[in-house]
C-alpha cells in the first residue's frame, strides 16, 4: 500500500536554529498538508499546498514557517527560527481528490531545547 | 465553525468485549466525510474507518463499525472483540472542502485502554 514518508523521525534542535522537515507524499496525490500535534493535545492544521502554492494556512503558520515542493516529489516544512513552543509532532499528509481520504505520514517529532 | 467533540477523554474495556467511543460534530455543510484515526504510542496516525456523509449505510471495517446519525451529527465508533493492540488514542475527524482543498478538523481524542 502506498504511504507518505517523513524524515527525520526525531530531531532535537537548539532554540533559534532553522529546521527542515521533509515529506514524500503519495505519488498520485494532489494536495499536501502539514499538521502539528503538541504533546497531549489534538492534531492541528498548519497549512495546505496545491499546484505549487499554499492554498490555506492557519494562524499558527506565521512568518517563521514556510513550505515548498522543490523537486516535484519532496514536500518540506521549514521553521526559520525555532522556539520552545514549536516542540511537537509534525505530520505530513496527502490526499487524492477523488478518494477524499487524507493519508498521514508517521510524523517527525521535533524537540526544541 | 466546524468543530468535533469527543466527550470521553478516557475509556477502558476488557479484552474480547465491545466498546463504543462517542463523537459529535458541528457543521453547516451537507457534503463531508468523517473519520476515525488511531494513534498508538508510536504516535503514527492510522486511518481506522471512513464514512461519507451522503451514505446512509454505516461503514464497517472488520471489528470496527460506526453508528452515523446525520441528523444528530453523531459519529460513534464501535470496537468489537477488543484486542490488546487496540489500545491507543482514537481521534474523530471531520473533512470538508474550503478554498479548493480538503481540510481535516480533529477532536481532542479518547484514550482507550484494553485490560487483559
Amino acid at each position: 500500500e502506498p504511504e507518505v514518508t517523513q524524515t527525520p523521525s526525531h530531531q532535537v534542535t537548539q532554540m533559534g536554529q532553522e529546521v527542515i522537515l521533509r515529506c514524500v507524499p503519495i505519488s498520485n496525490h494532489l494536495y499536501f498538508y502539514w499538521y502539528r500535534q503538541i504533546l497531549g493535545q489534538k492534531v492541528e492544521f498548519l497549512v495546505s499546498f496545491y499546484n505549487n502554492e499554499i492554498s490555506e494556512k492557519s494562524e499558527i503558520f506565521d512568518d517563521q514557517f514556510s513550505v515548498e515542493r522543490p523537486d516535484g516529489s519532496n514536500f518540506t516544512l521549514k521553521i526559520r527560527s525555532t522556539k520552545l513552543e514549536d516542540s511537537a509532532m509534525y505530520f505530513c499528509a496527502s490526499i487524492q481528490t477523488r478518494e477524499n481520504t487524507i493519508y498521514f505520514g508517521e510524523g517527525s517529532w521535533l524537540t526544541v531545547v | 465553525a466546524q468543530t468535533v467533540t469527543q466527550s470521553q477523554p478516557e475509556m477502558s474495556v476488557q479484552e474480547a468485549e465491545t466498546v463504543t467511543l462517542s463523537c459529535t460534530y458541528d457543521t453547516s455543510e451537507s457534503d463531508y466525510y468523517l473519520f476515525w484515526y488511531k494513534q498508538p504510542p508510536s504516535r503514527q496516525m492510522i486511518l481506522v474507518i471512513r464514512q461519507e456523509a451522503y451514505k446512509q449505510q454505516n461503514a464497517t471495517e472488520n471489528r470496527f463499525s460506526v453508528n452515523f446519525q446525520k441528523a444528530a451529527k453523531s459519529f460513534s465508533l464501535k470496537i468489537s472483540d477488543s484486542q490488546l493492540g487496540d489500545a491507543a488514542m482514537y481521534f474523530c475527524a471531520y473533512s470538508y472542502t474550503q478554498g479548493g482543498s480538503e481540510k481535516l478538523v480533529f477532536g481532542k481524542g479518547t484514550k482507550l485502554t484494553v485490560n487483559p
